[in-house]
């Protein structure tokens, strides 16, 4: 069965510190992999997606940055913390049809 | 670009009662897909129930229902038989079937008490 794991679950960073969170799936190939962010009492925001390796698509500009250096991984990543970049971050990847994203567990980011 | 309204921020009911959440969405396309999903405290995100535009057969889910209006672009969620752990936000989402990489756009969520 398909599993999707994203580390750390929390993480508390300082302001102008770089950043690193993975997410990686087990149990499928070739995925498409998203990055959303879900801002206290606010629903969830598209950060980046993915359809392959090396291929990534930004839908708002960000103080953030993605990567795929692999087929199943997807790291979300920032040379420098804002304390807007505060939030939980959510891994998610897409099932073949019928559609449906299945979402990691999360990530609490809180930049002080 | 499409929109997805939920104009519920809370809603309340007691227990064994049922509910329902409301949600409304603008497009210009046919075929899409459209999703509630729930999130409990943990915050972990968990599918609900899904519904193809292109079936006119509302989707059910156990105690989960919608009620999928394609014209009036509405899509509710009636939980029957309302339980403790029931109590969460509740996201409803939109997609269109174009192939990989759409993304899901989501409604900003109803919060759901569960009352004794």
């Amino acid at each position: 069965s398909q599993t999707i794991h994203q580390w750390p679950a929390t993480l508390v960073q300082p302001v102008g510190s770089p950043l690193s969170l993975e997410c990686t799936v087990e149990g499928t190939s070739n995925p498409n992999l998203y990055w959303y962010r879900q801002a206290a009492g606010r629903g969830l925001q598209l950060l980046f997606y993915s359809v392959g390796i090396g291929q990534i698509s930004s839908e708002v500009p960000q103080n953030l940055s993605a990567s795929r250096p692999q087929d199943r991984q997807f790291i979300l990543s920032s040379k420098k913390l804002l304390l807007s970049d505060s939030g939980f971050y959510l891994c998610a990847w897409e099932a073949d049809r019928p559609y449906g994203y299945t979402f990691g567990s999360g990530t609490r980011l809180t930049v002080v | 670009a499409q929109t997805v309204t939920q104009s519920q921020p809370e809603m309340s009911v007691q227990e064994a009662e049922t509910v329902t959440l409301s949600c409304t969405y603008d497009t210009s396309e046919s075929d899409y897909y459209l999703f509630w999903y729930k999130q409990p405290p943990s915050r972990q995100m968990i599918l609900v129930i899904r519904q193809e535009a292109y079936k006119q057969q509302n989707a059910t889910e156990n105690r989960f229902s919608v009620n999928f209006q394609k014209a009036a672009k509405s899509f509710s969620l009636k939980i029957s038989d309302s339980q403790l752990g029931d109590a969460a936000m509740y996201f409803c989402a939109y997609r269109r079937n174009t192939g990989g990489g759409n993304k899901l756009t989501f409604g900003t969520g109803t919060q759901l008490k569960v009352e004794l």
